[in-house]
């Protein structure tokens, strides 16, 4: 079974705090992600990482940013957390096989941002 | 620009019978198709795939259609249960523009099933 572990279920922060979010997976998988979770927005990708020191903006990276120094390691910064960064945050790893890219997510973040 | 597009935010069925769940996808370059389940306060878990190949996939209760001239595909649940009750997202990738490891995912239908 791929494990995808995330640090922190539930956080709260103040606004302008630095707030990180970690995620380990357990599968050696080569990509991994960041997404949130909006009501009526579905899935957004805010930035993935297809190998160590390497990653790539997704649909919604401001005010973020990333972190992969280990192929299993992938932390999700918020500089200064703002309110509008409330949200559920989702981490996520994958290999792509022969027929195409499955992703597994952990149990996510609740981050409430005051 | 919502390149994958599910335009039912929610649907109600009875136990035992079919839920349909339908998905929308405007980039012709997606070439394999993916759908989760959500419950609340946890991450998404994957449920069942399929390659731009073939036009339908099966396994056990769940059955994905694809029509690929309408740029369409469908999650077919029978019979449905209680248990499946949660939000399905579909989702979308394109393994041949260098974004093969990118995903792009629906808003999300909530299903209930009614007892």
């Amino acid at each position: 079974d791929v494990k995808v572990t995330q640090s922190s279920r539930y956080l709260v922060k103040r606004t302008g705090e630095k707030v990180f979010l970690e995620c380990v997976q357990d599968m050696d998988h080569e990509n991994m992600f960041w997404y949130r979770q909006d009501p009526g927005l579905g899935l957004r990708l805010i930035y993935f990482s297809y190998d160590v020191k390497m990653k790539e903006k997704g649909d919604i990276p401001e005010g973020y940013s990333v972190s992969r120094e280990k192929k299993e390691r992938f932390s999700l910064i918020l500089e200064s957390a703002s309110t509008n960064q409330t949200s559920m945050y989702l981490c996520a790893s994958s290999f792509v096989g022969p027929t195409g890219n499955t992703i597994y997510f952990g149990e996510g973040s609740w981050l409430t941002v005051v | 620009d919502q390149q994958v597009k599910q335009n039912s935010p929610s649907l109600s069925v009875q136990e035992g019978r079919i839920s349909i769940l339908n998905c929308d996808y405007t980039n012709s370059m997606f070439d394999y198709f993916l759908w989760y389940k959500k419950y609340p306060a946890e991450g998404p878990t994957f449920l069942i795939s399929i390659s731009s190949i073939k036009d339908k996939n099966e396994d056990g209760r769940f059955t994905v259609f694809l029509n690929k001239s309408a740029k369409h595909l469908s999650l077919h649940i029978v019979p449905s249960q209680p248990g499946d009750s949660a939000v399905y997202f579909c989702a979308a990738s394109a393994r041949n523009t260098g974004t093969a490891s990118k995903l792009t995912f629906g808003t999300g239908t909530r299903l209930q099933v009614t007892l």
